[in-house]
């Protein structure tokens, strides 16, 4: 059973724009932790940002913030100032029994 | 130091096939994680090796297997190929220490292609 759902399966932006990607969760732990990682065209995937659950403060990176709502397992991903590397496939994931699940993916297009 | 290397990059197998990927985790890292990834069922999780054992699996039938050796370098194996098994197969590797944040580095990917 799919346990993180992203709604947003693509989205677009314009070039400077700002962009909020959702995901949703479910686990019963307390403890945990939440990652947004990007995937460029054809390049690998990496970590954008990583939110651990008993943190009340969201994280930042640079230009990415995270909006984290424990209590209605959410998490999503405000994407500032876009450019266009910014375009990529991105995936919302969170730990689970020691694996890391991720969720669809949401794919960004930057407009120019 | 270098990151994860998977080869081959991109194969094409046909229906019945069987393949092998290798995966060369970034140097000290011990966990290596397989995931299928298609259009559309994103990252499935396949399974995890740390120390030369599996630690996890993936809800995937037992035509998919992999092993862990002991320089951390992991394999995985598909038999019977079928046309559904057609994806990237991405790999990850991670230090797993005490204080794991759950960070994973991934390779570029092979992509199969089954006919």
């Amino acid at each position: 059973a799919q346990t993180v759902t992203q709604s947003q399966p693509e989205m677009s932006v314009q070039e400077a724009e700002t962009v909020t990607l959702s995901c949703t969760y479910d686990t019963s732990e307390s403890d945990y932790y939440l990652f947004w990682y990007k995937q460029p065209p054809s390049r690998q995937m990496i970590l954008v940002i990583r939110q651990e659950a008993y943190k009340q403060q969201n994280a930042t990176e640079n230009r990415f913030s995270v909006n984290f709502q424990k209590a209605a397992k959410s998490f999503s991903l405000k994407i500032s100032d876009s450019q266009l590397g910014d375009a990529a496939m991105y995936f919302c994931a969170y730990n689970r029994d020691d694996k890391i699940i991720f969720g669809k993916g949401t794919r960004l297009h930057i407009l120019p | 130091k270098a990151g994860v290397t998977q080869t081959p990059r991109y194969l094409i197998k046909t229906r019945g096939q069987q393949v092998t990927l290798s995966c060369s985790p970034i140097s000290g890292h011990r966990s290596v994680s397989w995931y299928q990834q298609t259009p559309g069922q994103g990252l499935q999780f396949l399974f995890e090796y740390f120390s030369e054992t599996q630690r996890n699996k993936g809800n995937f039938p037992g035509r998919f297997s992999g092993r862990q050796f002991s320089n951390s370098r992991s394999e995985m194996n598909v038999s019977t190929l079928e046309l559904g098994d057609s994806a990237l197969y991405l790999c990850a590797s991670s230090q797993v220490a005490r204080d794991w944040t759950g960070e994973l580095f991934f390779g570029e990917g092979s992509r199969l292609t089954v006919l």
